[in-house]
């Protein structure tokens, strides 16, 4: 167990929908990061957060959109669901934003939109 | 041109071999490099972290990175089959965020 919980394991559902993925980062992390692994893109960074603020955009759909509670938690909405959505969704956390840190992962959120 | 490559293999080879993995980049801003080892439906989980150019080395796993070439590699020895996952290179820089390359699958077979 890395310490990064991620909910839900495994969401199936139809185009047109809109999920939330939710990722409770490692106690005293304050940054969180989401990503997205497909079969042919590899492990893309979709965006950063760090105590709460938005500190960094990758490749992010604007369907997605993301958020960091006070209590540090965050989630993942993703909108209008296409088939292409469907991918393993990771979030990780570290200490600080500070790329001298660690990313610790969590088990991942594996979408299928049917 | 993506700011990593690596190749996605796979690769197989036998118990005992020695595997090299590489990955290149394009950005000489990169400061901190990692291996992130991923086994299959589980999240990627750190194997090694370097800093500067040179080597470092923890058991059987040795890692190392070229900043002049832009090259970082990731040595193991005398593999075994529990080696057998996906392996990923990581860079990144002071803003926080990482680059993934695409990762290699190896299989050690026994």
């Amino acid at each position: 167990d890395s310490g990064v919980t991620q909910t839900p394991k495994h969401l199936i559902t139809a185009t047109g929908q809109r999920v939330t993925l939710r990722c409770s980062p490692r106690s005293g992390d304050l940054s969180v990061y989401w990503y997205q692994q497909s079969l042919d893109q590899g492990l893309q960074f979709l965006i950063q957060y760090y105590n709460g603020e938005e500190r960094a955009k990758g490749n992010i759909l604007e369907r997605f959109s993301a958020q960091q509670f006070p209590d540090l938690h965050s989630e993942l909405n993703l909108s209008s669901l296409e088939l292409g959505d469907s991918a393993l969704y990771f979030c990780a956390s570290s200490v600080d934003g500070s790329g001298a840190n660690v990313l610790t992962f969590g088990a991942g959120s594996r979408l299928t939109v049917l | 041109q993506k700011e990593v490559e690596q190749d996605p293999g796979p690769l197989s080879v036998p118990e005992g071999a020695i595997v090299s993995l590489n990955c290149t980049y394009s950005n000489s801003a990169f400061q901190y490099f990692m291996w992130y080892r991923q086994y299959s439906r589980k999240g990627p989980e750190l194997l090694m972290y370097t800093y500067s150019s040179g080597n470092k080395e923890d058991g059987r796993f040795t890692a190392q990175v070229d900043k002049s070439s832009k090259y970082i590699s990731l040595f193991i020895r005398d593999s075994q089959p529990s080696d057998s996952a996906t392996y990923l290179c990581a860079i990144g820089n002071q803003g926080g965020k990482l680059i993934f390359g695409q990762g290699t699958e190896l299989s050690v077979k026994p």
